[in-house]
């Protein structure tokens, strides 16, 4: 248990759909990222939020929806997506985006949410 | 953001000593090391971090040579349940990208 919680879990579907994958923190973190891991790839960093404010995006379509509405929820809302978009997404949290050599970087992920796009 | 370079793949068995090497030849003066380890299917979990010389803490040692240009995480007897994604990670604190993973290196340990 890290403290930050993803659901579901897993979610199947389809093209059309529009679906949403939350998640919450209780580490009373400020900043909070989603990152998508595919199959044999390393993670990419999709989104990060630093007092709810958006200060990263990282070309990501536009098909990926983030919000943050307070420090604690995260949410990631999807439409459209395509069969390649299928990977596990992955929410993480920090203290802030560090600004001394302490565990102030040091990041806490959820156990993430496996996508699959029909 | 400075690049990482680390081995695909280790292999090593059970109670040896492992050591994985992570090099960072363009490393900035104001960057630090991290390194995480991730489970199939798990995020990733925060092992060890520095700036320079030597860190050592509950599950791991990392050593940093003075030119800071590579590191090497030490796992002290590894038991199959160290099977798993490490990864090194370089880039300067207060930086969003300081969390941007690259390829990693598959650690298996054999019985």
């Amino acid at each position: 248990e890290t403290g930050v919680t993803q659901t579901p879990r897993h979610l199947v579907m389809g093209m059309t759909n529009k679906k949403s994958l939350k998640c919450e923190q209780h580490l009373g973190h400020n900043a909070m990222y989603w990152y998508k891991q595919s199959a044999k790839k390393p993670l990419e960093l999709m989104f990060v939020y630093s007092l709810e404010e958006r200060v990263e995006n990282n070309s990501v379509p536009s098909r990926f929806s983030p919000e943050c509405p307070n420090s604690s929820h995260l949410f990631l809302h999807l439409h459209t997506l395509q069969p390649e978009d299928s990977a596990l997404y992955l929410c993480a949290s920090s203290q802030d985006l560090g600004r001394a050599l302490n565990r102030d970087t040091e990041a806490f992920f959820g156990q993430g949410t496996r996508l699959t796009v029909v | 953001l400075a690049k990482t370079t680390q081995p695909i793949s280790m292999d090593s068995y059970e109670g040896q000593e492992v050591n994985i090497t992570c090099s960072h030849n363009n490393i900035a003066t104001n960057d630090y090391i991290t390194w995480y380890q991730q489970f199939p299917s798990q995020g990733p979990r925060f092992i060890i971090q520095g700036y320079k010389t030597k860190v050592t803490n509950e599950v791991a040692s990392l050593f940093i040579p003075a030119d800071r240009k590579s590191s090497t995480l030490s796992l002290p007897r590894v038991s199959l349940s160290d099977t798993a994604v490490y990864y090194c990670l370089v880039a300067p604190s207060g930086s969003a990208r300081q969390l941007t993973f690259g390829s990693g290196t598959q650690l298996t340990v054999l019985p």
